[in-house]
């Protein structure tokens, strides 16, 4: 596609249901990221995932959080048993493959957990 | 890990003024991009700048790798301006993640 795309762009649920966002890379690209931009801690990474090598979780803050991508082209960013401190905008980028090349980001989706 | 401080945190400008945004980071990078943040919350690339000089119309940048900052140049700003600035760095020798820095929050008054 043109750009990243992610899905759905708001999602509001309740305190203790999963989730599931979706992210849709720019084609072509063999690196998908996932960041996230809460009020308290700005903008953080979470996970990368880089052509067909494991994925670098390193950031994500809790084992409630996994991610996974299927055929090395659409990501799924999934919330188990969410919490309040959960709620921040949730932001894809993708990349060509390698080191210091620039990363393209989507529009992002914003949870809100009550 | 790497740190990227953004200076300042805070700018209002009048329409048609000039204005300079500095990015520190504390470790030698292959990579750093500006972003604008709109009011959508949407991350517009600017400059994809690891060293050197760009522009782009009324916006230039600069990275000084070798000193560790970079600055985001705006002339004759107009109000669509507005918005939030990040410089983001990729560390050398580390994973591919963008490390961000705390943002410049801009606001150009008609």
């Amino acid at each position: 596609g043109a750009g990243v795309s992610q899905s759905p762009s708001n999602k509001v649920t309740e305190k203790g249901k999963d989730v599931e966002l979706r992210c849709d890379p720019i084609s072509g690209h063999t690196a998908l990221y996932w960041y996230r931009q809460s009020l308290g801690q700005g903008l953080e990474f979470l996970i990368y995932f880089q052509g067909n090598s494991a994925p670098d979780k390193s950031g994500l803050p809790s084992d409630r959080f996994s991610a996974e991508r299927t055929g090395g082209s659409v990501s799924t960013l999934t919330i188990q048993r969410t919490q309040q401190e959960d709620s921040a905008v949730y932001l894809c980028a993708s990349s060509s493959l390698g080191r210091g090349v620039k990363q393209y980001f989507g529009p992002g989706t914003r949870l809100t957990v009550t | 890990g790497i740190q990227v401080e953004q200076s300042p945190p805070d700018l209002i400008l009048q329409e048609g003024a000039n204005s300079t945004l500095r990015c520190n980071f504390s470790d030698s990078v292959n990579n750093l991009q500006w972003f604008h943040q709109n009011p959508w919350g949407q991350l517009i690339n600017l400059f994809y700048i690891p060293s050197g000089t760009k522009q782009n119309g009324r916006l230039s940048a600069t990275t000084v790798a070798t000193e560790r900052y970079s600055l985001l140049y705006i002339s004759s700003s107009q109000t669509t301006d507005s918005g939030v600035y990040f410089c983001a760095v990729e560390r050398n020798n580390a994973g591919n993640m963008l490390t961000f820095g705390g943002g410049t929050r801009l606001m150009v008054k008609p």
